[in-house]
């Protein structure tokens, strides 16, 4: 079974810039996460869907991040503009329906400059 | 916010040793997990525990959960050079809820 899949793995970008993160979750996960995680610390959940529908973006700094899971199944991270303090590993995860356990994919690091 | 807190924050050992890793939690929880996280790469899910649950094991894993003192333990035995990762417990409050993580134990295991 595949695991979840992330692109790109690292992204080097200015500030002011935007960037986009791509999340493939494993086949059949009908919920998907979103986290960010900053250097030495946990991650920090942003968004959670279930299927298509955003049912938890209390976390989302609204003003400049957007996300969106299309036919409930991959999903896209965007920020628009990127501040330096957004450079973190962005981490998406997906769980099957019933079931508990996060599966995570291996996160794209993201450098502000 | 960050919910649970691990401690220690670090924690080096030499191989064949156990490893006994704290968590702290601060609101009413419905189940507690315990994740693996090697250098640069995602987490690794290790063991579930639930709210009415009190040790569970797994290979050589051991994890309690103490709901009254609002902590759990994580327990690797026998250590060995492979387990050293950073490790995050996270609290799950309700059943629809995400996870809060920690800020995890760095686990070193010297050869």
């Amino acid at each position: 079974e595949a695991g979840v899949v992330q692109s790109p793995r690292y992204k080097i970008i200015e500030k002011k810039q935007p960037v986009a993160f791509w999340c493939n979750p494993i086949s059949g996960h009908n919920t998907l996460y979103w986290y960010r995680q900053n250097l030495g610390q946990g991650p920090e959940l942003l968004i959670r869907y279930e299927n298509e529908e955003a049912v938890d973006d209390s976390q989302l700094p609204k003003d400049r991040f957007s996300a969106e899971r299309l036919k409930g199944v991959d999903s896209t991270l965007k920020i628009q503009p990127a501040e330096l303090g957004d450079s973190a590993v962005y981490l998406c995860a997906s769980v099957p329906r019933y079931q508990e356990t996060q599966y995570f994919g291996p996160g794209t690091r993201l450098l502000v400059l | 916010s960050q919910q649970g807190e691990e401690d220690p924050q670090a924690l080096s050992i030499q191989e064949g040793e156990n490893a006994t890793m704290n968590c702290s939690y601060k609101t009413s929880i419905n189940n507690l997990q315990w994740y693996r996280q090697n250098s640069g790469r995602g987490l690794v899910h290790l063991i579930l525990i639930r709210s009415n649950e009190r040790e569970k094991h797994s290979g050589r894993l051991r994890v309690t959960l103490d709901t009254s003192k609002k902590s759990s333990s994580l327990l690797i035995t026998a250590s060995r050079a492979a387990d050293t990762a950073s490790y995050f417990c996270a609290t799950k409050a309700g059943g629809a809820d995400g996870l809060t993580f920690g800020k995890g134990t760095h686990l070193i295991i010297q050869p």
